[in-house]
């Protein structure tokens, strides 16, 4: 089985404080994304990669940053968490053009 | 471009009720389809996928999905709705050029009354 693992189910932060998201899949996968998920808006991309060291910004970059140094790591960076930023944030991985799988999401407060 | 529409952001049904949620798409290219669950405090987790072969596609927990190319959608049912159903269903797209990337619908919170 696909296994995507996020470092944090919940996290508290406080507003301009910098703040790390860690996703890990085990199947080797070249694509991971970054969403938020907020009630009524579903899901929005923030960033993606398609292999190390690549990404391509998604429909809501602003605010964000990503890395992925190793294939199977893909973190997103909150240079300034603003309250705005509050939200559920879902990592997903897959082969390319095929079905995403997604970890147990990561519940953001930013104070 | 490509886009979902999903009707109704909350549908309640009763226990052993026949469970119908929307999905209406646009896409430019064959597209490939997706329902996504989530319960809650949970990520997502495919229930169905249409990638141009049956148009009916069978999911997982009994659910079903039937592609209408003709109607540009691709709504999702289940005959008989039982109380573990009560979740969160998400409807997407993708194809094209960017064929990774996924666009997801709204979101649709299923209620199941006793």
């Amino acid at each position: 089985d696909v296994k995507v693992t996020q470092s944090s189910r919940y996290l508290v932060k406080r507003t301009g404080e910098k703040v790390f998201l860690e996703c890990v899949q085990d199947m080797d996968h070249e694509n991971m994304f970054w969403y938020r998920q907020d009630p009524g808006l579903g899901l929005r991309l923030i960033y993606f990669s398609y292999d190390v060291k690549m990404k391509e910004k998604g429909d809501i970059p602003e605010g964000y940053s990503v890395s992925r140094e190793k294939k199977e790591r893909f973190s997103l960076i909150l240079e300034s968490a603003s309250t705005n930023q509050t939200s559920m944030y879902l990592c997903a991985s897959s082969e390319a053009g095929t079905t995403q799988y997604f970890g147990p999401g990561t519940r953001l407060t930013v104070l | 471009a490509q886009s979902v529409t999903q009707l109704g952001s909350h549908v309640s049904v009763s226990e052993g009720a026949l469970v119908l949620l929307r999905c209406n798409y646009s896409s430019s290219v064959p597209p490939y389809l997706f329902w996504y669950v989530q319960y809650p405090n949970q990520g997502l987790q495919l229930l169905l996928k249409y990638t141009s072969a049956a148009t009916l596609v069978k999911g997982i927990n009994g659910f079903e999905a039937e592609f209408k190319k003709s109607e540009t959608s691709f709504h999702l049912t289940k005959p008989s709705a039982h109380m573990s159903d009560a979740a969160e269903y998400f409807c997407a797209v993708s194809g094209g050029s960017s064929a990774s990337k996924i666009i997801f619908g709204s979101g649709t919170r299923l209620s199941i009354r006793p």
